[in-house]
């Protein structure tokens, strides 16, 4: 199958600074790939949907100012979680859409905030 | 998207037991995805079974659709230690934004 990598795997950050986190399809071209966020215990809240070469969409509720999306290139979209705060600290995934069908899911990125 | 209930939130089981988890929804559907969480990870895909067909099967799976009753099941045969992990539907309404909403899937815990 499709496959999709994230980078990082865990990030540890102070208080007020940003991360970046990189959502890459390796085999596959990906207009389209979509932003998660999952709490412990919980299930996965799509946070936005980036589309390459345009902007990303946003689900009501997620701060677009405070959760950049970019989607540059056809296999590479990037999240940066800017100022951020320990309520932010979370389990991050993306997923890339395969075949304007499937949805295949990185590995996911573990943000502590300190 | 719609979101689809999995049912019941958590199973276990022994090993080579089956499991048997579902799936309904609410409204029609173009196909319906399993995928598989192991704790700490990304989602795996399992399997994809269009709204025209009524079971799919893959190696251990064995997926079935029932779209009178707005129902899926998935069947794990065999079951490994491995196979410990939560399950999660998420069926496809079509549509041109591709979303997919997850429930809260079922926590499969297969006991060696």
């Amino acid at each position: 199958g499709a496959v999709v990598s994230q980078h990082p795997s865990r990030v540890i950050c102070k208080s007020g600074t940003s991360v970046k986190i990189e959502c890459r399809s390796l085999d596959f071209q990906a207009t389209t790939m979509f932003w998660y966020r999952q709490f412990p215990k919980q299930s996965l809240m799509l946070m936005a949907t980036s589309n390459e070469g345009s902007k990303a969409t946003y689900e009501q509720g997620v701060e677009k100012d405070k959760f950049l999306i970019n989607h540059a290139s056809l296999t590479l979209s990037t999240l940066t979680v800017t100022s951020a705060h320990p309520e932010d600290s979370s389990f991050y995934i993306c997923s890339a859409l395969w075949m304007g069908e499937t949805q295949y899911f990185g590995p996911g990125t573990r943000l502590l905030v300190l | 998207s719609q979101q689809g209930e999995e049912d019941p939130q958590a199973l276990s089981i022994q090993e080579g037991e089956n499991a048997t988890m579902n799936c309904s929804y609410k409204t029609s559907i173009n196909n319906l995805q399993w995928y598989r969480q192991n704790s700490g990870r990304g989602l795996v895909h399992l399997i994809l079974i269009r709204s025209n067909e009524r079971e799919k099967h893959s190696g251990r799976l064995r997926v079935t659709l029932d779209t009178s009753k707005k129902s899926s099941s998935l069947l794990i045969t065999a079951s490994r230690a491995a196979d410990t992990a939560s399950y999660f539907c998420a069926p496809d309404s079509g549509g041109s934004n591709y979303k997919l909403t997850f429930g809260k899937g079922t926590l499969l815990t297969v006991n060696p």
